[in-house]
């Protein structure tokens, strides 16, 4: 198992460009996260997801979307980025009715924002 | 507002023991989680707590005190490996987790 993955790993866009970071899992988890990481500042979620088809925002979610097509994946779009989108952006997972077990986290995409 | 406490940065010495403590203030509470993140990757599950008291796993163990909104995570016989951040999380009455900034341990030889 590969657990959950992202891509890509680094990324460098200047502004008013758009990406997608995409997020799979194959832990067959019905529950994904995308936070973002930001020195000396907790983990913030931006969208999440309890199931495919269905997403919700989270506590920072402007400027970004997402669509959960498939029950692996999770997408997060950034459609003009901005500088203040630099930052280290984490996929998570979790299986549905188990929300007290831990969350599988993937290994991050860099992002900067020139 | 929610809110959660933790020493920014602290320093230890190989084999020895060590105590991070949190503190909270959330809209509800459904329990409390502590992770571990090495510098450059993803934070990885330690422990969970949502009754009051000591959860012992192996060199760490971790405490809460519903209360006095309070934890700690303790680590002992410190190895160099340790040296990471250790995040604290807590899952609020809507069931997402609102995360500390992080404490930084430095393990010194």
């Amino acid at each position: 198992n590969a657990g959950v993955t992202q891509t890509p790993k680094f990324r460098v866009l200047k502004t008013g460009q758009s990406m997608t970071l995409l997020c799979a899992q194959d832990m067959n988890h019905e529950y994904m996260y995308w936070y973002r990481q930001d020195p000396g500042m907790g983990l913030r979620l931006i969208h999440y997801s309890v199931g495919e088809g269905t997403t919700a925002k989270g506590e920072v979610p402007d400027g970004y979307n997402v669509s959960r097509l498939k029950k692996q994946n999770f997408l997060l779009g950034l459609e003009s980025a901005a500088p203040s989108q630099t930052s280290v952006y984490f996929c998570a997972s979790t299986h549905e009715g188990d929300l007290y077990n831990e969350q599988f986290f993937g290994p991050g995409t860099r992002l900067t924002v020139l | 507002g929610q809110n959660i406490d933790q020493p920014t940065e602290m320093t230890a010495t190989e084999g020895a023991i060590v105590q991070i403590n949190c503190t909270y203030q959330t809209s509800g509470f459904n329990g409390l989680f502590w992770y571990q993140q090495h510098a450059g990757e993803a934070p990885t599950f330690l422990s969970y707590n949502v009754l009051d008291g000591l959860e012992e796993k192996g060199r760490f163990s971790s405490f809460l005190s519903r209360s006095k909104g309070y934890s700690y995570l303790l680590l002992k016989e410190l190895q160099m490996k340790d040296s990471a951040s250790y995040l604290c999380a807590v899952l609020d009455s809507n069931y997402q987790l609102i995360w500390g900034a992080g404490t930084k341990l430095i393990i010194k030889p």
